[in-house]
């Protein structure tokens, strides 16, 4: 198995560009979550899809950050317009059930310059 | 809203057992305790989670007080390859609760 999937590694864009970042999570997990690194605020999470479906986005710091799961293999976090505080790593994260261990992908560094 | 602490950073000797101590004082019945870690510029990872009994496997050990107030993972021969941002996490086993987590500690192995 190859894991989660990530799209692209790195990222580097200017000022109210829009970014979409992209997620394969592993084969037959129902479960996937979006996070977001920065040193200061460490690893927060975003929101997270169970089946598909959207279960809590509280998470999303602002309308401009959406994400979306159209089918149980890819999931797209988008930001517009970007931002140079949107600047940390974004990890995606699968698992079978919201409760069981998650596996992580290996992250986006975003910079918005 | 913090449900564990973790000191900030510790050094361990490599070869020597890492003990990574947390602190989950207003633990409920029904929450476990997981531990990740995550190696530099990785995303994180998982290492091991109980409820209340000590459990182990190939990566660690973990030991839970007998209050379930706090736990320590126990690395047994920690190599230079330990060296990461290990995060003690209590979450619910049951119904739709993600993974939240903390600042963790940075466990540093030395040569």
């Amino acid at each position: 198995d190859a894991g989660v999937i990530q799209s692209p590694r790195h990222e580097v864009t200017e000022m109210g560009q829009e970014v979409t970042l992209r997620c394969k999570p592993i084969s037959g997990h129902n479960s996937l979550f979006w996070y977001r690194q920065t040193m200061m605020r460490g690893l927060e999470l975003l929101i997270y899809f169970n089946n598909n479906v959207p279960i809590d986005d509280s998470g999303m710091p602002e309308d401009r950050f959406s994400a979306k799961m159209p089918n149980a293999s890819f999931s797209t976090l988008k930001i517009q317009p970007s931002e140079p505080r949107d600047s940390a790593v974004y990890f995606c994260a699968s698992s079978s059930l919201v409760n069981e261990k998650l596996f992580f992908g290996s992250g986006t560094q975003l910079s918005v310059l | 809203d913090a449900k564990t602490t973790q000191p900030p950073s510790m050094d361990c000797a490599e070869g020597r057992a890492a003990n990574l101590p947390c602190n989950h004082s207003t633990i409920s019945g029904n929450e476990y305790v997981y531990w990740y870690r995550q190696i530099h510029s990785q995303g994180p990872q998982y290492i091991i989670h109980g409820l209340k009994n000590n459990e182990t496997n190939e990566m660690a050990s973990l030991i839970i007080t007998e209050d379930r107030k706090s736990s320590t993972l126990i690395l047994p021969h920690a190599t230079l390859r330990d060296t990461a941002v290990y995060y003690c996490i209590v979450r619910e086993w049951s119904g739709n609760t993600p993974l939240v987590f903390g600042k963790g500690t940075r466990l540093s192995v030395i040569a």
